[in-house]
């Protein structure tokens, strides 16, 4: 069973525009949320992260909003590069675990 | 630094035939993790070490998956005997601390393709 879902397996965006990427996690218990970006051949690599304290955590283009009564997360990135274009996952851990539960990923492709 | 090493980077193998993959962590980081990256169900922890010690193996799907860790520098995923299913990537991973949010570093992988 998902407990982290992307239910978006991808998205195609215009360069310079906004990019939205969503996550809905069933757990409560999750109580910190991470964004890691892969490109092809490569390890995903960390891009930016929240704590369920918070509801928005922003860091240049790229601002995480969380939801935690819908429990849903979403990743947007303003102004959307080509540079941009990999696959994105969403995970999740809590407090009383080393583990990261991560999602299918999406796959967003910034075109000029 | 040199980040975490996978070796080889691509596998290729008959069904039935053994199959070992390597990872080299960064070093100081006292927390491995081994995942496995297929479309359907995207990353899946798979196990984990702390200080060389397995803590969770409960993402290990059957009986011929079996990973060691014999020291802080090295570890092994192995399969035995391979099946076409176990076609997948592959990841291992690091992390400096254990707990809630802990940034993981993940090799380049190893794409496997069982025939």
């Amino acid at each position: 069973d998902q407990q982290v879902k992307q239910n978006s397996p991808s998205l195609s965006v215009q360069e310079g525009r906004i990019s939205i990427l969503n996550c809905d996690y069933t757990n409560s218990m999750f109580d910190y949320f991470l964004w890691y970006k892969k490109y092809p051949a490569e390890g995903p690599t960390f891009l930016i992260s929240i704590s369920s304290i918070k509801d928005k955590n922003e860091d240049g283009r790229f601002t995480v909003f969380l939801n935690k009564s819908a429990k849903h997360l979403s990743l947007h990135i303003v102004p959307s590069q080509p540079g941009d274009s990999a696959v994105y996952f969403c995970a999740a851990s809590s407090y009383n675990t080393d583990k990261l539960i991560f999602g299918t990923g999406t796959r967003l492709q910034v075109f000029p | 630094d040199a980040g975490v090493i996978q070796s080889p980077r691509h596998e290729v193998t008959e069904m039935g035939q053994e199959v070992t993959l390597r990872c080299k962590p960064i070093s100081g980081h006292d927390y491995l993790f081994w995942y496995r990256q297929t479309m359907m169900r995207g990353l899946e922890l798979l196990i984990y070490f702390n200080n060389n010690v397995p803590i969770d193996d409960s993402g290990m799907p059957e009986d011929r998956f079996s990973a060691k860790m014999p020291n802080a520098s090295f570890s092994t995923l192995k399969i035995q005997p391979s099946e076409p299913r176990d076609s997948a990537v592959y990841f291992c991973a690091s992390s400096l601390v254990g707990g809630t949010g802990n940034e993981q570093f993940f090799g380049p992988g190893t794409r496997l393709t069982v025939l």
